[in-house]
């Protein structure tokens, strides 16, 4: 059973371009996190939300609590933004410290 | 950038080996986690550690050991290396109750056992 689902698993974009990440889970969560990793393998986050919307640059995240979904947005894409994007979510019931990542999705930005 | 080292970065080692990686933070976080990550799966958790002494077991513990004797240092063992340990480990650390602050990754380290 995939508790943090994302979509897609991978994406294409051409430089310029508006891209949109989702993330849907089932279970009733205290936070979301958005995580980047690079082609180099460092894991960087991103952002950390329990409700509404942040702002970061370019990059916007989202989160709707009722309907168990989160979506990460980059405007204006550049090649630089080519990596792995994940999205993991902290349980309610879970064990302190054990949160549920998604798979990721891999963004590629054609120049 | 947050201060976590991992050591070492690649290693390649020999089925029924131990294996010792290291964590080390200098940013005085409570938290220290380990992860691993492998094809087809999200991270997933391994052991964690909540205060000095203080560990507990994640989703994949099974043929893991952890010590943090120091707030700095945590230590993930192989007492006997097998194959399907093959991976990249990933620690991370917080300073909040875990999932519910800001992580902070390392780079990672490459484990192959042959």
């Amino acid at each position: 059973k995939n508790e943090v689902e994302q979509s897609p698993q991978n994406l294409t974009a051409q430089e310029g371009e508006f891209i949109t990440i989702n993330c849907s889970y089932s279970v009733g969560i205290s936070a979301l996190h958005w995580l980047q990793q690079h082609p180099g393998g460092g894991i960087v986050s991103l952002f950390m939300l329990s409700s509404g919307k942040k702002k970061h640059g370019r990059l916007i995240a989202t989160i709707n609590i009722q309907e168990k979904h989160s979506s990460l947005h980059i405007t204006a894409s550049h090649p630089r933004d080519s990596a792995v994007y994940i999205c993991a979510v902290l349980d309610y019931g879970g064990s302190q410290g054990n949160l549920i990542f998604g798979k990721g999705t891999k963004l590629s930005v054609k120049p | 950038d947050a201060g976590i080292t991992q050591s070492p970065r690649h290693k390649v080692t020999e089925t029924g080996t131990p294996v010792t990686l290291r964590c080390h933070q200098t940013e005085n976080h409570r938290y220290m986690y380990w992860y691993r990550q492998d094809p087809g799966h999200g991270l997933r958790l391994i052991h964690y550690s909540y205060g000095v002494k203080d560990t507990d077991k994640g989703e994949v513990s099974d043929g893991y050991s952890v010590s943090r004797s120091k707030t700095e240092d945590f230590l993930l063992t192989l007492e006997s290396a097998t194959s399907s340990q093959t991976s990249v480990y990933f620690c991370a650390i917080s300073e909040g109750t875990g999932g519910a602050d800001e992580a902070f990754f390392g780079q990672g380290t490459r484990l192959t056992v042959v």
